[in-house]
């Protein structure tokens, strides 16, 4: 079952804050995070586990909420640099990481000066 | 550390004819994935190594799709005969068994047209 991301598209100024979110039907072992620039590959973000609720490094941040079987991606001070499309990947299998990551249909990200 | 190496990173094919695509892992990874991810949309598992055994093939069109990773390094992904349904970028993915977390990293991918 695909995650669902939310918003499908948000438009910032420079300096603005963003959430994005993903939530999933199944309970999940993990939640991956990805950006990816137009014709790159994707590059990873975070992870965040079973049993971890927040991780982040510098302005993004990211939050798992076991229960609710969602996760949410913070970008605070947005920069042009954070421009792209973000994608959550959760792994559903089990109690451990199995790698089979289902990926969200994505949220795109365009920050403006 | 060298990353996750593509080739080529441009395939234009008409329907019905067939075509590879070549996945060189980042060193020491064990774990290769293969995915398609078509235009608009996110990247989706065909198919899942671990050396160079199959983990999970269960989304791989088997009927036209194969792929092998010989000797649990490199890897080849085939389609044959393409179909216009196929036109889509083909991300190589690897990770390590020693990380905990199982970061997978991507290529740059291999975007495929089919006329």
């Amino acid at each position: 079952q695909q995650p669902v991301q939310s918003p499908q598209a948000v438009i910032l100024r420079e300096g603005e804050d963003a959430v994005i979110n993903c939530s999933s039907s199944k309970a999940l072992y993990s939640v991956h995070w990805y950006r990816q620039k137009h014709g790159e590959a994707p590059v990873f973000l975070m992870i965040l586990l079973k049993g971890g609720e927040q991780k982040g490094h510098d302005k993004i941040s990211a939050s798992f909420n076991e229960k609710k079987q969602q996760s949410s991606l913070y970008l605070t001070a947005s920069q042009l640099s954070y421009s792209g499309t973000y994608f959550c990947g959760t792994d559903s299998m089990g109690s451990s990481n199995t790698g089979k990551l289902i990926f969200g249909q994505g949220t795109t990200l365009q920050v403006k000066p | 550390e060298a990353g996750v190496a593509q080739s080529p990173r441009y395939k234009i094919i008409e329907k019905r004819q067939s075509v590879a695509f070549w996945c060189n892992p980042i060193s020491g990874h064990a774990t290769l994935y293969w995915y398609q991810q078509i235009l608009g949309q996110g990247p989706k598992l065909l198919i899942q190594f671990q050396n160079n055994g199959v983990v999970d093939d269960s989304q791989l069109p088997k009927d036209r799709f194969s792929a092998e990773r010989l000797k649990g390094v490199d890897s080849t992904l085939k389609i044959q005969p393409a179909k216009l349904e196929d036109s889509a970028v083909y991300l190589c993915a690897s990770s390590s068994i020693r990380d905990a977390e199982d970061t997978q990293y991507f290529g740059p991918g291999t975007r495929l047209t089919v006329l």
